[in-house]
Formats: structure tokens, sequence, C-alpha cells
């Protein structure tokens, strides 16, 4: 079957770097998103990977190793405002985005 | 207006009533999507149209009966539907379908609370 695992709920303080990490197993692989989605709005798009490796875009970066079924977001610099949960998903050979369930970030002054 | 937008954002309904979601997207994309969120799971998706043509139901219930009159509309028809249909109602489009790559937009959501 297909499946996404991500951890539910991670804490970190303000200034400090948090990594983010998701496993996953599709049928068929197309590249693997991340989305940020604060609480009662819209998910955003982060970052897409369908390379293995770091790709940088300012605070946040994301990581990817398609040997290992597995992805990295790190994110930098740690402000108030990126308190939200960060959904990983990829896609499978349908083009169709399989969902993890999300994991909620608690950031700390 | 520009992105997504979905109404209504939050709805209440009885078992009993019939009520429609509305997404609209003015990006000019031709795939759209109805994803349903419930607390700590993961999305559903719901159904996938691309250019009008319904391409994907993933054994939704027959009580969700979706419509998509142009690629830039969509609807969400409700009839009869349970208590643990309460969840939070996404739209989102894409450029294309079958094309990796490009990432899904998302609408706010209609918060629904069936009673």
């Amino acid at each position: 079957g297909q499946n996404i695992d991500q951890p539910t709920e991670m804490t970190a303080t303000e200034g400090a770097i948090v990594q983010i990490n998701c496993t996953y197993q599709t049928s068929g692989f197309n590249g693997l998103f991340w989305y940020q989605q604060h609480a009662g709005e819209a998910p955003t798009f982060l970052s897409y990977n369908v390379l293995d490796g770091l790709e940088e875009k300012g605070r946040f970066s994301s990581f990817l190793s398609r040997s290992k079924g597995y992805s990295y977001l790190l994110l930098k610099e740690l402000q108030m405002k990126d308190s939200a949960s960060y959904l990983c998903a990829s896609m499978d050979s349908n083009y169709q985005l399989i969902w993890g369930a999300g994991t909620k970030l608690i950031i700390k002054p | 207006e520009t992105g997504v937008t979905q109404t209504p954002r939050h709805l209440v309904m009885g078992m009993t009533n019939k009520k429609s979601l509305k997404c609209e997207q003015h990006l000019g994309h031709n795939a759209m999507y109805w994803y349903k969120q419930s607390a700590k799971k993961p999305l559903e998706l719901m159904f996938v149209y691309s250019l009008e043509e319904r391409v994907e139901n993933n054994s939704v219930p027959s009580r969700f009966s979706p419509e998509c009159p142009n690629s830039s509309h969509l609807f969400l028809h409700l009839h009869t539907l349970q208590p643990e249909d309460s969840a939070l109602y996404l739209c989102a489009s894409s450029l294309n379908l079958r094309d990796s790559g490009y990432e899904q937009f998302f609408g706010p959501g209609t918060r629904l609370t069936v009673l």
C-alpha cells in the first residue's frame, strides 16, 4: 500500500533550526512536495524535490533520498510565524499526491 | 479575486439538508481537485477533474456529488450527510493533471459541520 510517515508534533525554540522528517512508500514516484498550513488556512506550497539532494530556498531547505524513500524539511532561524503544520506529499505514478498527516510545529520564544 | 476561492467558509447542516460548496480558480489551470481534511488525518483526495472531465472518484459515497461546469468552477453537492462527514473541504487546482513538478494551489476551505 501507499504510506507517508512524519512525526505528529515537534517543538523548537525561536532562532533555532528544526528538521522535519518524512518517509514515503508510493506506487511509482514523481516527486516529493512540502506544504505549510497555518491553523484555519489553506496549505501553501513550500518545495518540490524529484532528484536526490538538497534544495535551498531562503530559510527553508528540502532534501530527498529516493533510494531510502526519505525526505526532510529544514527550517533555519526559526520565527514565531513558522508555527504551523508541515505536510509531506509524494506524487505517485498516476500523478496523484499521497499525503502524510502533517507535523505540527510549535515555536517557543 | 486571485488564486482559489471557496464559498461558504463555514457551513452547518442537518443530515436531511441539501447544500453545495463552490470553488473558483482564477489561475487559468486545467485540473481541479476536492479534498477532505479531518483532524490529524492525511488529506483525502475525493475527486479530480481535468478540463471539466472527471478523471478520479476515490470511492466517495454517493451523498457527495461533484460538478465541473467549466475549467474555472467546481462544485460539491451535499445530500443526506452523516456526522462523520464533518471536516474541512479543500478545493485545489494545478496547471495540468499529469505533469510532475507543478504544485497544487489550495483554497481556504469550507469548514462543514453535520448535526
